[in-house]
């Protein structure tokens, strides 16, 4: 079972560009990661994924090691509204039945400070 | 765009009661997933379908039972409810193939309070 270890809390300051960074040794070969990001009382919002190197989109930056065992999702010049807990997200293996339980551990709290 | 639409959002129940959840995904979307997460907690996966067929089975206590219709829509359904399933209730859905690569997109939520 891929477990996912991230730090509880990170603060930042507005306009800083922040990098969370998740371990994920036991990542298996057909795992890809995922990043989602969640305010309080709404659910998880998808922000990127990958499975190797590096995936940018308009809203986050993703870095990936040749050995998997770790990721880093980058956010580019934060604001307040980035106030959220981020969460990594691995695949515990694809069931073969069309769906993917995706297991969320301890996600980042990340406070942006003015 | 269309989203993942819950319903209720939000629900009132006594203990020993039954509660219904339901859960519209999005449009041609074939899998849809139930979370549970608790006040401060995590979400914790509970059960999925792929057309309309149970495909994976979480930590969803056997009080609890959901089923996919043959519109996709999806119900959770608890019974014997107690303190402790007060929780935000949500549902995701997803493309199958997108759905293995950890592709959710997730609705609202329902909150439930078990009185």
């Amino acid at each position: 079972l891929a477990k996912t270890t991230q730090p509880i809390s990170m603060d930042s300051y507005e306009g800083q560009e922040v990098n969370i960074t998740c371990s994920h040794n036991n990542i298996a070969t057909n795992d890809y990661i995922t990043w989602y990001q969640q305010f309080p009382s709404q659910g998880p919002r998808f922000i990127i994924q990958g499975y190797k190197t590096k995936v940018t989109n308009e809203v986050a930056s993703l870095f990936i090691p040749a050995d998997r065992k770790s990721s880093t999702l980058s956010l580019p010049r934060v604001s307040l509204s980035d106030t959220a807990v981020y969460y990594c997200l691995v695949g515990d293996g694809y069931s073969g039945a069309g769906s993917y339980q995706l297991t969320f551990g301890k996600g980042t709290k990340l406070s942006v400070i003015p | 765009a269309a989203g993942v639409i819950q319903s209720p959002r939000h629900l009132i129940k006594e203990k020993r009661e039954t509660a219904t959840l339901k859960c519209y995904p999005i449009p041609r979307h074939d899998t849809v997933y139930w979370y549970q997460q608790g006040p401060g907690q995590d979400p914790q996966f509970l059960i999925s379908f792929y057309e309309k067929m149970q495909s994976d089975k979480g930590s969803i206590p056997d009080r609890f039972s959901a089923q996919q219709f043959s519109d996709y829509h999806s119900e959770l359904n608890m019974s014997s409810l107690e303190l402790g399933d007060s929780a935000l209730y949500f549902c995701a859905s997803s493309l199958r193939d997108r759905g293995w690569a950890g592709e959710l997109f997730f609705g609202e939520g329902s909150r439930l309070t078990v009185l």
